[in-house]
């Protein structure tokens, strides 16, 4: 069964610099997005992408936030300069276009980020 | 804004129990509807979803939910839970924006006793 990969699993920075999370959607899904959940709270939209642009971002995803599907097959978020508050599991989903926007999501495993 | 809340925090259970988990969002115009679950280790799966039709959905290991839309709610239910129902259960719901963002609720960690 075809899965949504994230890379890496973990990855520890130091405040102020800039990670790339990278994720491989299912092959034939045209949305994407991205969430986090904060250790203890609840899952949080961050940003949803189809047709290669953002669709909708949440007040989370500020001007430090950016996202990219570079190749057509990787979907990518960078946090340009990291902050202690930007620890969190961030998931990478995709949909297809089966129902449109409310077609189930298909989430990956998860990138644990910790800003030290 | 649009809310999801999830009564329960931690249920622990024995094996054989019968599950209810709470599920209540705030919007009151046309929601799709979805129950996440998360075993140890392992990422977020679909349980089940709501988009129209028979308020009463069946999803996969003999879990069911039901919509109640007077009362804006999406409970889960089993009636009787294995061991291997200890997970972590999430219910989300996307609505107006027309983006698919999911707006998850706290989630509820369910232990069952062997």
């Amino acid at each position: 069964e075809p899965e949504v990969t994230q890379t890496p699993s973990h990855q520890v920075t130091q405040m102020g610099q800039e990670v790339i999370l990278r994720c491989v959607p299912i092959s034939n899904h045209l949305y994407f997005y991205w969430y986090r959940q904060i250790l203890g709270q609840k899952v949080e939209f961050l940003v949803s992408f189809y047709n290669n642009e953002i669709s909708e971002k949440s007040e989370i995803f500020d001007d430090q936030f950016s996202v990219e599907r570079p190749d057509g097959s990787n979907f990518t978020l960078k946090i340009r300069s990291t902050k202690l508050e930007d620890s969190a599991m961030y998931f990478c989903a995709s949909s297809d276009a089966g129902q449109g926007v409310g077609e189930t999501q298909y989430f990956g495993p998860g990138t644990r980020l910790l800003v030290l | 804004a649009q809310s999801v809340s999830q009564h329960n925090h931690h249920v622990i259970l024995s094996e054989a129990a019968s599950l209810e988990l709470g599920c209540n969002y705030s919007y009151g115009g046309t929601v799709n509807l979805f129950w996440y679950v998360q075993y140890p280790g392992q990422h977020l799966q679909l349980l089940l979803k709501y988009f129209s039709g028979d308020p009463l959905v069946k999803g996969i290991k003999g879990f069911e939910a039901e919509f109640i839309k007077s009362k804006f709610s999406f409970n889960l239910r089993k009636p009787s839970v294995q061991w291997s129902d200890t997970a972590e259960y999430f219910c989300a719901v996307n609505g107006p924006s027309n983006t698919g963002k999911l707006i998850f609720g706290q989630g509820t960690t369910l232990q069952v006793k062997p």
